[in-house]
């Protein structure tokens, strides 16, 4: 079975710019969630989405928005890029069958921001 | 809120040494607990979990065993080799099905020198 994947994989934009970043779940997995991963912070929930709503969100701004299409594959998209945007973002699917569940990552996008 | 706390490093063993990376947590209701390992620039995979007070997960020589009295779930493994250089991230997720994402500690580097 494919695992998850990122496109792309490495990004370079300049501040104030916008970007929008795609993953695309493990087949039959309904949930996808996406972190962003900095030196500083370390690893941040930005928000989930199961069967094309958002379930929950964490604490970023509104610049960082979401969508999940029937598909259950996921965009991210930021805008008006800051340089403190900079960042490896990872996207990770899970089944969703209620109860605990185990989230698998992709490899990521790097992002830069210049 | 949730969090977790783990030792950041970098911790540098010997190979065939004995390896302990502590982590604790701090969380409301019973949360389930996880392991996850990162290599040079690949995305997180997962490495165990345990889903309830006592259970131990265990995966390709690490273990680790969840205990709800000292809120803690240390990973260990008998004899550390080269390949087993990486990050290391401890994290927990609320169960009940509940898309909170999951919160992670800061990782620990682990450098096995021959």
């Amino acid at each position: 079975k494919a695992g998850v994947t990122q496109t792309p994989r490495y990004l370079i934009k300049t501040r104030g710019q916008q970007v929008t970043l795609s993953c695309s779940p493990i087949s039959g997995h309904r949930s996808v969630s996406w972190y962003q991963q900095t030196p500083g912070q370390g690893l941040q929930f930005l928000f989930e989405y199961f069967s094309e709503t958002q379930r929950n969100k964490g604490n970023f701004p509104g610049r960082f928005s979401g969508r999940q299409f029937s598909n259950s594959r996921s965009e991210m998209n930021v805008s008006t890029l800051e340089l403190g945007d900079s960042a490896l973002y990872l996207c990770a699917s899970a089944g969703g069958a209620g109860g605990t569940y185990e989230q698998y990552f992709g490899p990521g996008t790097r992002l830069t921001v210049t | 809120g949730d969090s977790v706390t783990q030792m950041e490093g970098p911790v540098t063993l010997s190979e065939e040494a004995f390896l302990t990376i502590n982590c604790t947590y701090t969380a409301t209701g019973y949360p389930s607990l996880f392991w996850y390992v990162q290599y040079p620039g690949e995305g997180l995979q997962l490495l165990l979990k345990a889903t309830k007070a006592d259970d131990k997960g265990s995966n390709k020589g690490f273990e680790a065993t969840y205990r709800k009295e000292t809120t803690s779930f240390h990973l260990e493994k008998g004899s550390v080799q080269v390949s087993d250089s990486a990050v290391y991230f401890c994290a927990l997720s609320r169960k009940g099905g509940g898309a909170d994402g999951l919160t992670f500690g800061k990782g620990t580097h682990l450098i096995i020198q021959p």
